[in-house]
């Protein structure tokens, strides 16, 4: 069964400080998918990164970077220089190959405060 | 492109009566997969539809049911509403394969008293 971990219940942080979001995945399958969504107060799930099993290249996006080690089954994520309005619940998900009980498996999120 | 759209944004509701919740995904995904998110449960996944048939269902009684139209707009319907049903009910579209990136709507909250 697919798991997400999400150890992190609440970080509070100071504006300009960077702060590492963890995620623990488990899967079964060779292929898989993890992401990472942004929810903000007022709800919607944002988007930030789609990241497939056969690709354990980091990435960086602007202030965002994410660092994928299949070794240990992590996908966290780097903010650099925080911002207020980085504040959010911040989810990772993970889904498989595409198999016949395809979905989505969202950890429980972390709470990032981010104080001026 | 306009992104997904929930209607309606805020809904209450006492117990034993029912809801229709409406999603419209982005133009051109045709599949659409609802969530529901609680506190204490987290964000789980409800079912998911791909040119009108139901190709995934997650572990919700079967007082949840859904359906897709063939302009892929996907409606979720909760009968015989419980208190525990209170949640932020999420919708997202993606392309068509299982493993595109699922872009979400701004939910629905309903709430049942």
């Amino acid at each position: 069964a697919q798991k997400v971990t999400q150890a992190q219940t609440e970080i509070s942080v100071v504006e300009k400080e960077d702060v590492t979001l963890d995620c623990v995945y488990e899967t079964r399958d060779t292929t898989y998918y993890l992401f990472w969504y942004k929810q903000p107060p007022s709800g919607e799930l944002v988007f930030l990164i789609r990241r497939n099993s056969f690709d354990e290249q980091n990435e960086i996006s602007g202030r965002y970077s994410w660092n994928f080690q299949k070794s240990t089954s992590s996908f966290n994520f780097t903010i650099t220089a925080s911002q207020v309005v980085d504040s959010a619940v911040y989810f990772c998900a993970l889904s498989d190959s595409g198999g016949s009980n395809y979905k989505l498996t969202f950890g429980k999120g972390t709470l990032l405060t981010v104080n001026p | 492109k306009a992104g997904v759209t929930q209607t309606p944004r805020y809904l209450i509701k006492t117990r034993g009566q029912q809801v229709t919740l409406s999603c419209s995904p982005i133009s051109g995904h045709r599949s659409v997969s609802w969530y529901q998110q609680t506190p204490g449960q987290g964000l789980q996944f409800l079912f998911e539809y791909f040119s009108e048939t139901q190709r995934n269902k997650g572990n919700f009684p079967g007082r949840f049911s859904g359906r897709q139209f063939s302009n892929s707009r996907s409606e979720m319907n909760v009968s015989t509403l419980e208190l525990g049903d209170s949640a932020l009910y999420l919708c997202a579209s993606s392309l068509a394969s299982r493993t595109d990136t699922q872009y979400f709507g701004p939910g629905t909250r309903l709430t049942v008293l």
